[in-house]
């Protein structure tokens, strides 16, 4: 398996633009994760589905962010308008199920808004 | 509110040397924990998952202890490498979500 696909890797954007973040899961697995990762914060949960349904979106951090899952292989993540402390490491994880099961991490997106 | 953190926050050492990173939680409450390695610019590397009724767990050179009732784990690395070297998290699953620890960089040289 080809792990956890994520694209683009690395994103530089003005703000006020739209950005949308993509993320293939492992094949199988019924849970997905988007995490954000800052210097100051740390690694920090936005939202996570299980079977392409929305669980918790507790962590996504203002209405300008949404994620969208269609199917089982596919989900994104969007912000719009960005702004410049939007910038951080996106990652995407996921796992067969929420809690015996480790995550398995995408490479992450790098994203800069300007 | 769950707390995790990790000391030290940075660790230099030299190879051939045995080290032990501390992870310490506040609630403890957890249904299992995990250690991650994350190589700069890369992507998390789940290195030992340890559930809660389990008090260890081994990998190769790496040995992760669970102790709940004084919120703290341990991950023992023996005979460190310079390939060892990357920033090590530990993160627990409390209700469904995992929470991360603050990290630890490993800078282990020749």
């Amino acid at each position: 398996d080809a792990g956890v696909i994520q694209s683009p890797r690395h994103e530089v954007t003005e703000m006020g633009q739209e950005v949308t973040l993509r993320c293939k899961p492992i094949s199988g697995h019924d849970y997905l994760f988007w995490y954000r990762q800052t210097m100051m914060r740390g690694l920090e949960l936005l939202i996570y589905f299980n079977n392409n349904v929305p669980i918790d979106d507790s962590g996504m951090p203002e209405d300008r962010f949404s994620a969208k899952m269609p199917n089982a292989s596919f989900s994104t993540l969007k912000i719009q308008p960005s702004e410049p402390r939007d910038s951080a490491v996106y990652f995407c994880a996921s796992s067969l199920s929420r809690g015996r099961e480790t995550q398995y991490f995408g490479p992450g997106t790098r994203l800069l808004v300007l | 509110k769950q707390e995790v953190t990790q000391i030290p926050a940075a660790l230099s050492v030299p190879e051939g040397e045995n080290l032990v990173l501390n992870c310490s939680f506040t609630d403890s409450a957890i249904y299992n924990l995990q250690w991650f390695r994350q190589d700069p610019g890369k992507g998390l590397t789940s290195l030992l998952l340890i559930q809660s009724s389990q008090r260890e767990q081994t990998s190769g050179r790496l040995n992760a202890s669970l102790d709940k009732s004084s919120g703290r784990s341990t991950l023992y690395i023996a005979a460190s490498q310079p390939g060892d070297s990357a920033t090590y998290l530990c993160a627990l699953y409390n209700t469904d979500k995992l929470i991360f620890g603050t990290g630890t960089r490993l800078q282990v040289f020749p």
